[in-house]
């Protein structure tokens, strides 16, 4: 079956701008993640959703990230006024099952800000 | 927070030798996993170990659960070209099961 995907696989931005990044989960799972990996380093996580829950934001770095999940599939990161220290891959990965479930990670966003 | 530490964080292995990365946690986990990135690829589920002491093998991967539940290893023989990338473990601690990564164990295979 399909795997978790995302769009765009790259994104080049002005500083100050706002971007948008996409993930499309496995049909199916209920926990979704983001994580940003910059260049050689590990995983940052930033935020998770897990059914109807409220998300647990602990990750996120600053205000002017956000996420949101719709309808239990579709989720949308949100960057506000990109810094250029924006700049990183960012993975959304879904699971089937609450943690510490499988976690099936997307091709990633590779984030630049000018 | 909850830390997971990986260590070495970088390794040269000659093709054809043996290595091995750990994982180590500060708490007890309920449980282990691993995962696998190739260069410009994403993480790739491995294996995952519940039991205290369990010991499972995937080829020439064997990966081992301590006694105490903190520490888990990942020993590779024969290393070949096609085990270069970065190893990662995520710990999961029991009543708060969000895995928590470690920051990766990063090889590169000499031929």
């Amino acid at each position: 079956g399909a795997g978790v995907s995302q769009s765009p696989s790259n994104k080049v931005t002005e500083k100050g701008k706002d971007v948008e990044l996409r993930c499309d989960p496995i049909s199916g799972h209920t926990a979704l993640y983001w994580y940003r990996q910059s260049l050689g380093q590990g995983l940052e996580f930033l935020i998770y959703f897990q059914g109807n829950s409220a998300p647990d934001k602990s990750g996120l770095p600053s205000d002017r990230f956000s996420a949101e999940r719709t309808g239990g599939s579709v989720s949308t990161l949100t960057i506000q006024r990109t810094q250029q220290e924006d700049s990183a891959v960012y993975l959304c990965a879904s699971s089937r099952l609450a943690p510490p479930d499988t976690q099936y990670f997307g091709p990633g966003t590779r984030l630049t800000v000018l | 927070g909850q830390q997971v530490m990986q260590i070495p964080q970088y390794q040269h292995v000659q093709e054809g030798e043996d290595f091995t990365t750990y994982c180590n946690s500060s708490t007890t986990l309920s449980n282990i996993q691993w995962y696998k990135q190739r260069p410009g690829g994403h993480p790739v589920f491995l294996i995952q170990l519940v039991k205290s002491g369990e010991v499972k093998k995937q080829k020439r991967l064997t990966f081992q659960f301590g006694e105490a539940k903190k520490n888990s290893s990942l020993h590779i023989t024969a290393t070949q070209t096609t085990d270069v990338g970065t190893y990662f473990c995520a710990g999961a601690v029991r009543g708060n099961n969000r895995l928590a990564f470690g920051k990766g164990n990063q090889v590169v295979v000499i031929p």
